[in-house]
């Protein structure tokens, strides 16, 4: 079985903190994404990344940003924690192409203050 | 953008009633996949659907496309309490390097 591990699955930060989320994944995936989930918006994507040291903007990359240093994780960073970055950050991974089926973390609840 | 909708936004149901929702789409895509999300959890996927075909089963699951009208049915059968849950759909355009998720269906089965 797939599995994809996030760091944290509640998280409290203060207003201009930086905020790192860690995403690994154990399958070999190619591609690895990050998700803000928000009630009536759906999920929205931020980031992906379709190779080590690779990424690729989502609709929403403002005020974020990724690292992928190693194929099995992907990280999303927070620069400086806003109010309205409080959300459910979902993290995903897929085999071989960026819309094959997608197996995702359980999430982390961020929560900025 | 292309996105999925589905519809209705929530459904409530009898325990062992089936229960359909729907997915509309804009532009050509070159499949369709279904998930679920467990309340405060991660999505899990149910099933994908190619545009050249038109059902697929899996379990209690009947997942049916019509290309021709840009939608997409999600059947669950003999609903069980731990069919509770928000079901999305997810679209590839045949262009994009990425799919698109709807904003969901919320699904309550009552005892």
């Amino acid at each position: 079985d797939v599995k994809v591990t996030q760091s944290s699955r509640y998280l409290v930060k203060r207003t201009g903190e930086k905020v790192f989320l860690e995403c690994v994944q154990d399958m070999d995936h190619e591609n690895m994404f990050w998700y803000r989930q928000d009630p009536g918006l759906g999920l929205r994507l931020i980031y992906f990344s379709y190779d080590v040291k690779m990424k690729e903007k989502g609709d929403i990359p403002e005020g974020y940003s990724v690292s992928r240093e190693k194929k099995e994780r992907f990280s999303l960073i927070l620069e400086s924690a806003s109010t309205n970055q409080t959300s459910m950050y979902l993290c995903a991974s897929s085999f071989q192409s960026s819309t094959d089926t997608q197996y995702f973390g359980p999430g982390t609840r961020l929560t900025v203050l | 953008s292309q996105q999925g909708e589905e519809d209705p936004q929530a459904l409530s149901i009898q325990e062992g009633e089936n229960a359909t929702m729907n997915c509309s789409y804009k532009t050509s895509i070159n499949n369709l996949q279904w998930y679920r999300q467990n309340s405060g959890r991660g999505l899990v996927h149910l099933i994908l659907i190619r545009s050249n075909e038109r059902e697929k089963h899996s379990g209690r699951l009947r997942v049916t496309l019509d290309t021709s009208k840009k939608s997409s049915s999600l059947l669950i059968t003999a609903s069980r309490a731990a069919d509770t849950a928000s079901y999305f759909c997810a679209t590839d355009a045949s262009s994009a390097s990425k799919i698109i998720f709807g904003s969901g269906t919320r699904l309550s089965i009552r005892p």
